[in-house]
């Protein structure tokens, strides 16, 4: 079972800001959070993963609450390109106990659609 | 320069034929991965392995046998095909390994689409 919440669907301006929340209130201490997104018929794209801090990268931006209860993923300036369902998912480290288990639950996600 | 690629894209058969689906990462990993995207676009993972063996099982039924020639590649053989068994199929693939560190990024393979009439 997908252990976050997202909103069903979103949508944002282009050019602005998207700012897609994910709650993961039951999150373990050794769980990292990862960003997937799925662009109509293709494969899933990895975007950006954190533990605690606060993590930046070419596509996006990910804010993670102290609690680390929930995070945002942030696009910084959307384009039509960026409509997709995005998919924040928990996932242990990597551990003697899990090692080569390290598969990624989907849950539902969040449609994103840029609006021109 | 692709990195997990997957043949056939489209494959359309019949009830009870027999069909694989191939997978290649030229990307050096050491796990490959097996997921189906049902038509509701709930996307669970089916197989995973790890150097050529086999780590992950999801109760998957019998007549899917993943075989895994080398570390490169992660085929899917389909037994007895099914309605449903129709849905994308896609390969994935990961650095995972004792030389890893604490995560790894999967990479996706851009799907195959299996209808079975």
């Amino acid at each position: 079972d997908a252990k976050t919440t997202q909103p069903t669907s979103m949508d944002c301006a282009e050019g602005r800001a998207a700012n897609l929340p994910c709650n993961h209130s039951t999150i373990s201490g050794n769980e990292y959070v990862y960003w997937y997104r799925q662009i109509h018929s293709q494969g899933p794209q990895y975007i950006i993963h954190g533990l605690k801090n606060n993590e930046t990268n070419e596509m996006a931006s990910l804010i993670i609450t102290e609690d680390r209860k929930s995070s945002t993923l942030i696009l910084p300036h959307a384009t039509l390109r960026d409509t997709a369902v995005y998919y924040c998912i928990v996932r242990a480290e990597r551990g003697l106990s899990n090692f080569g288990n390290e598969k990624l639950t989907f849950g539902t996600g969040t449609r994103l659609t840029i609006i021109p | 320069d692709t990195a997990v690629s997957q043949t056939p894209k489209y494959l359309v058969t019949q009830m009870g034929n027999d069909k694989s689906i191939k997978c290649e990462q030229n990307l050096g990993h050491d796990t490959m991965y097996w997921y189906k995207q049902d038509s509701k676009k709930f996307l669970k993972i089916m197989f995973s392995y790890n150097n050529k063996e086999l780590i992950i099982n999801e109760t998957v039924p019998n007549r899917f046998s993943p075989k895994s020639p080398d570390k490169a590649h992660l085929n899917l053989h389909i037994n007895s095909l099914e309605l449903g068994d129709s849905a994308v199929y896609f390969c994935a693939s990961s650095p995972s390994g004792f030389s890893g560190g604490p995560t790894d990024t999967q990479y996706f393979g851009p799907g195959t689409r299996l209808t079975v009439l």
